[in-house]
């Protein structure tokens, strides 16, 4: 099945910097990837999320990019805030297809320091 | 809008007991999931359900017991509580597939086995 490996576990940036999150995948099938940002206390919440005919996408401060020969994928975010201080997460998943579910990786905690 | 609206927020249990998780979403939505939050160890899939009367397990299922009588109910089901269920809980559901759109998360119930 999918496995996916997410890096750094924890990151710490200084307010106006830029933060990158990397993930892998192993199951080449594997056609959907969205990220998801958990606040303190609350459910994780979808933010981005890139499909394997596209090679990057972009949301004002954030912009995922996906390499499927390398099979990775990576979050960026720029002119950090405080406001972006949590919990983030990649997934991958094969899409609707055969309704497989999301595979998460376990997490990266962001901190942005004023 | 409710949303996917959990209950209850926290609980604690003695080992041995039952309990069960209440879900519920006001979107219509076909496919309902479970997942358990460790630390270190991301999102991993519990139950999930395709529609009412439809229920399958996930990766980590044991111990745990679904049925989905409804469109908008998903409760989860404690048989003996152990402390290794000590976790954070998240219900979810999406309008279309398991892993191929936006899955929209519940502010997670917190249990604690003693």
């Amino acid at each position: 099945g999918e496995n996916v490996e997410q890096h750094p576990s924890t990151l710490s940036v200084q307010e106006g910097d830029s933060a990158v999150i990397k993930c892998t995948y192993s199951d080449s099938a594997s056609n959907y990837f969205p990220w998801y940002k958990q606040e303190l206390g609350k459910g994780p919440q979808l933010i981005i999320d890139i499909r394997s005919n596209v090679g990057e996408k972009k949301d004002q401060r954030i912009a995922v990019t996906l390499n499927k020969t390398a099979k990775h994928f990576s979050l960026h975010i720029t002119e950090t805030q405080p406001e972006d201080s949590a919990v983030y997460f990649c997934a991958a998943s094969r899409g609707n297809s055969g309704n497989t579910p999301l595979v998460f990786g376990k997490g990266t905690r962001l901190s942005v320091i004023a | 809008n409710a949303g996917v609206t959990q209950t209850p927020k926290f609980q604690v249990l003695k080992t041995g007991q039952s309990m069960t998780l209440q879900c519920a979403q006001d979107m219509n939505h076909e496919y309902m999931s479970w997942y358990r939050q460790d630390p270190g160890m991301g999102l991993r899939l519990i139950h999930y359900s395709v529609g009412a009367g439809i229920t399958d397990q996930g990766e980590v299922p044991n111990g745990y017991n679904v049925s989905r009588s409804t469109t908008e109910d998903f409760p989860l089901r404690l048989l003996s509580a152990a402390p290794s269920q000590t976790s954070v809980y998240f219900c979810a559901s999406s309008p279309e597939g398991l892993g191929g759109n936006t899955i929209y998360f519940g502010e997670g119930s917190w249990l604690t086995v003693v």
